[in-house]
């Protein structure tokens, strides 16, 4: 099956500088890649993702690149804030037992110091 | 529009005993996934359902695990016979199904604390 690898798995950035969150993949069949913030306690929530026939993508501070050749793709945060600091975790959607499942990393704390 | 919607938020049972953990998905979503989260780890996929069928169970422990979506309701996932090591956090997610968008949205998840 699908095996997803995060790293690092701690992060600590000082405010406004970039925070860069990398993750490989074994399967490549696997079609969609997302990124989700989880704060202590709270749900995860989706920030950014990319599908397999794009290369990059922005939203705002956030970016995501992919290489499927390589089977990695990175999350990229520029100008860090403290708000920023939280549990980030990439995954992999696969397309085997029906598709839709999601292989998660095991997630990258991230810390922004004032 | 609602989100994904888990009850109960927290759940303490003791050894042996059975927990019952619902979800209902977002409004026009028909598809759903449940998660296991341990502490300090990631999310683990359990199992993926749709109305009235297990689509992929394959994360699914194979004794005392079991999940539905019935026609109507919520999702169900059960755990019969508890033990210390299903203490966790239980997450169901939704989408709203294939060939469309592949986002999964997740409830605020059940945690459960077996004494």
């Amino acid at each position: 099956g699908e095996n997803v690898e995060q790293h690092p798995s701690t992060l600590s950035v000082q405010e406004g500088d970039s925070a860069v969150i990398k993750c490989t993949y074994s399967d490549s069949a696997s079609n969609y890649f997302p990124w989700y913030k989880q704060e202590l306690g709270k749900r995860p929530q989706l920030i950014i993702d990319i599908r397999s026939n794009v290369g990059e993508k922005k939203d705002q501070r956030i970016a995501v690149t992919l290489n499927k050749t390589a089977k990695h793709f990175s999350l990229h945060i520029t100008e860090t804030q403290p708000e920023d600091s939280a549990v980030y975790f990439c995954a992999a959607r696969g397309l085997t037992g029906g598709g839709n499942k999601l292989t998660f990393g095991t997630g990258t704390q991230l810390k922004v110091e004032l | 529009n609602a989100g994904v919607m888990q009850n109960p938020r927290h759940l303490v049972r003791r050894r042996g005993q059975e927990a019952r953990l619902r979800c209902s998905p977002m409004k026009g979503h028909s598809h759903v996934y449940w998660y296991r989260q341990l502490p300090e780890e990631g999310l683990k996929f359990m199992v993926y359902l749709q109305k009235e069928n297990i689509i992929d169970e394959s994360g699914m422990p194979k004794e005392r695990f079991s999940a539905e979506f019935p026609k109507e309701g919520p999702s169900i996932l059960r755990i019969q016979q508890v033990v210390r090591g299903d203490s966790a956090a239980y997450f169901c997610a939704s989408s709203p199904g294939q060939g469309a968008s592949y986002e999964q949205f997740f409830g605020p998840g059940t945690r459960l604390t077996v004494l």
